[in-house]
Formats: structure tokens, sequence, C-alpha cells
């Protein structure tokens, strides 16, 4: 069974610091999917990253950016310089590939809700 | 192009009453999802179509949830009779096999 866990719940920083948002997955596979989403306060998800099983590359993106390490099954984000507009809630996700090798479904973490006070 | 499209955006409803969320798709999307969020369970898959045939409905949370996608461009999520724990925030997502691509939701409120 696959399962995400985003250990913090609520993390508020200042604005302009950094701030990392942990997540750790479980699965049984060896081809897996990893996927962060972000929720702002107007409801709807909004994808940001994905990144497969077989790619260790961390990546950037502006100010956010991913650390995707195997050996201790986690794929953390940090957002550098954090601005008041990046407070949202924001999910890790998990799929597994199943045989027929397109999207099965994600598995959520229950979220980390990010304040970034002014 | 125009992204996934739910409604209702929000529906209150008295305890017993039958519900219908509804959903379109991206054109092209083969894959469409449901997903119900609360928050105490946080994001949960109910069901997924691929090609408009139900591959994964495990997680339907009794039968008084039914989905059906009769065209590739259309699905609805139906609950009869609803209930108030049924209160939650309804997504629906497509995707043509990788990243899911979220509608804004439906909120359902059962008094």
């Amino acid at each position: 069974a696959q399962k995400v866990t985003q250990a913090q719940t609520e993390i508020s920083v200042v604005e302009k610091e950094d701030v990392t948002l942990d997540c750790v997955y479980e699965t049984r596979d060896t081809t897996y999917y990893l996927f962060w989403y972000k929720q702002p306060p107007s409801g709807e998800l909004v994808f940001l990253i994905r990144r497969n099983s077989f790619d260790e590359q961390n990546e950037i993106s502006g100010r956010y950016s991913w650390n995707f390490q195997k050996s201790t099954s986690s794929f953390n984000f940090t957002i550098t310089a954090s601005q008041v507009v990046d407070s949202a809630v924001y999910f890790c996700a998990l799929s597994e590939r199943d045989s027929g090798g397109g999207a099965d479904g994600l598995t959520f973490g229950k979220g980390t809700h990010l304040i970034i006070q002014p | 192009d125009a992204g996934v499209i739910q409604s209702p955006r929000h529906e209150v409803t008295e305890m017993g009453q039958e519900v219908t969320l509804r959903c379109k798709p991206i054109s092209g999307h083969d894959y469409l999802f449901w997903y119900r969020q609360t928050m105490m369970r946080g994001l949960e898959l109910l069901i997924y179509f691929n090609n408009n045939v139900p591959i994964d409905d495990s997680g339907m949370p009794e039968d008084r949830f039914s989905a059906k996608m009769p065209n590739a461009s259309f699905s609805t999520l139906k609950i009869q009779p609803s209930e108030p724990r049924d209160s939650a925030v309804y997504f629906c997502a497509s995707s043509p096999g990788g990243e899911l691509f979220f509608g804004e939701g439906s909120r359902l409120t059962v008094l």
C-alpha cells in the first residue's frame, strides 16, 4: 500500500525567509511518480511538479526547488525568499504506475498549511 | 484551453435528497478522477475512469455513491440519499496520463 506523510501540519514564517516542506512516501513499486500541488485560499488545486522514480535530479523553478532522495524516500519542497502570495496548503502526492502505464490516481498527504507573514 | 469544469460550485441540500455533481474534463484527456476533500480525511480518491470505463471504484464510500461517464466529455457523481457526513468539497480531475488537472471543486453541504 502506498502512503504519503507530511509531518508538518502548519508552518508560519516571515516574508523573505526560506522554508522547506517535508514529504516522506512509502511504496512497494520501483516505478512511481511524485507530485506537489498548491491549494491557495480560493480552493483550487494547482499542479507544481511531477517527478518519476528514476530521476533523482533536483529541480529548480524560480524560487521553488525540489529535493528528491530515494534513499530516504523523501521529496522535499523549498521556497526561497518566501512571499505572502505563497501562503497556501501544499500537498505532496504519489502515484504508483499500474499495468496500463497511465495515471492511476494520486495518494495525497494531509497537506502543510504554509503561512507567510508580511 | 478551458480547464476542467465542475458544476455546481456550491450545493446546499437536506438530508435524504439526491445530489448530482457534474464534470467536463479537458478535451483529449483519457483519464477522469473524482476526489473528495474533508478536513478529517484530506483528499481521497473516490473513483477513476480510463476512456470512459471505470477502473477503480474502491474509494467510493458506499452504495449511496455512484459515478458515470457516458462519454468522453461528461461525468457525474451522484449521492442518493445524501447524509450530513457527505458534506465535503468534491473535485473532478482529468489527465492525459501523468499530472492531474483539477477543477475548482463543488462544495456540498448536507443539512
